[in-house]
């Protein structure tokens, strides 16, 4: 079964540090992945998502994430993080298109001023 | 219209109780899937509706959870004889492709059970 992995539940920087939060998958193929953030009181907002093509992906708001088939990983990073970056973040994975979406277990980020 | 509306935004029920919880998806969009966070547990699937093929349900934890989307277009979540660890935020999304375009998501509805 395709699983999701977030390996930290909680991250905290400094504003101005830049960020790595960190996304394992299990599936084998290369799956559909995505990286939400749930910013406190508010709905789910897609950042960026990978079907195919160039590894490095660009998102909203200065992020971005790469896509490395090697080690089933699709970090997501940001070079220097607002406070206003601080929220829930989730990594999501879909094994073919059409599949459904499951998501990782989140990982709250707490931004330091 | 505008976003993903659920309703209730809140509801409370005793133990033992069923519950119904509504999603109004973003009209036109074909895909609707509902998903359950609790504290620390992430966003759990529960439920999958792609169009007229048949639900991916495997995400259902018990028997006593069930959904059902009518005429393609609102979708209802029953909660049959309520328990304490079904105390969660149930959120919908719905998203204009095969599920695999941007998902977008409702409010959600915060359900406690006493």
């Amino acid at each position: 079964a395709q699983s999701v992995t977030q390996p930290d539940i909680h991250i905290t920087v400094s504003e101005g540090a830049s960020l790595e939060l960190r996304c394992n998958y299990s599936y084998g193929a290369t799956p559909y992945l995505f990286w939400y953030v749930q910013s406190p009181g508010q709905g789910l907002q897609l950042l960026l998502k990978y079907f195919s093509g160039d590894t490095l992906v660009q998102g909203i708001k200065g992020f971005e994430a790469e896509f490395k088939r090697s080690q089933s990983s699709f970090n997501l990073r940001k070079p220097s993080v607002h406070w206003s970056d601080a929220a829930e973040y989730f990594c999501a994975v879909a094994r073919r298109w059409g599949d459904k979406i499951i998501f990782g277990k989140g990982t709250r980020l707490h931004i330091l001023p | 219209g505008a976003g993903v509306s659920q309703s209730p935004s809140n509801k409370v029920t005793e133990k033992g109780k069923d519950v119904e919880l509504r999603c109004d998806p973003i009209s036109g969009h074909t895909a609707l899937y509902w998903y359950r966070q609790s504290l620390g547990q992430g966003l759990e699937f529960l439920i999958y509706f792609q169009g007229n093929s048949a639900p991916d349900k495997s995400g259902l934890p018990s028997d006593r959870f069930s959904a059902e989307r009518t005429g393609g277009s609102v979708s209802t979540l029953t909660i049959q004889r309520t328990q304490q660890e079904d105390s969660a935020v149930y959120l919908c999304a719905s998203s204009s492709e095969a599920g695999l375009a941007e998902q977008y998501f409702g409010p959600g509805t915060r359900l406690t059970v006493t």
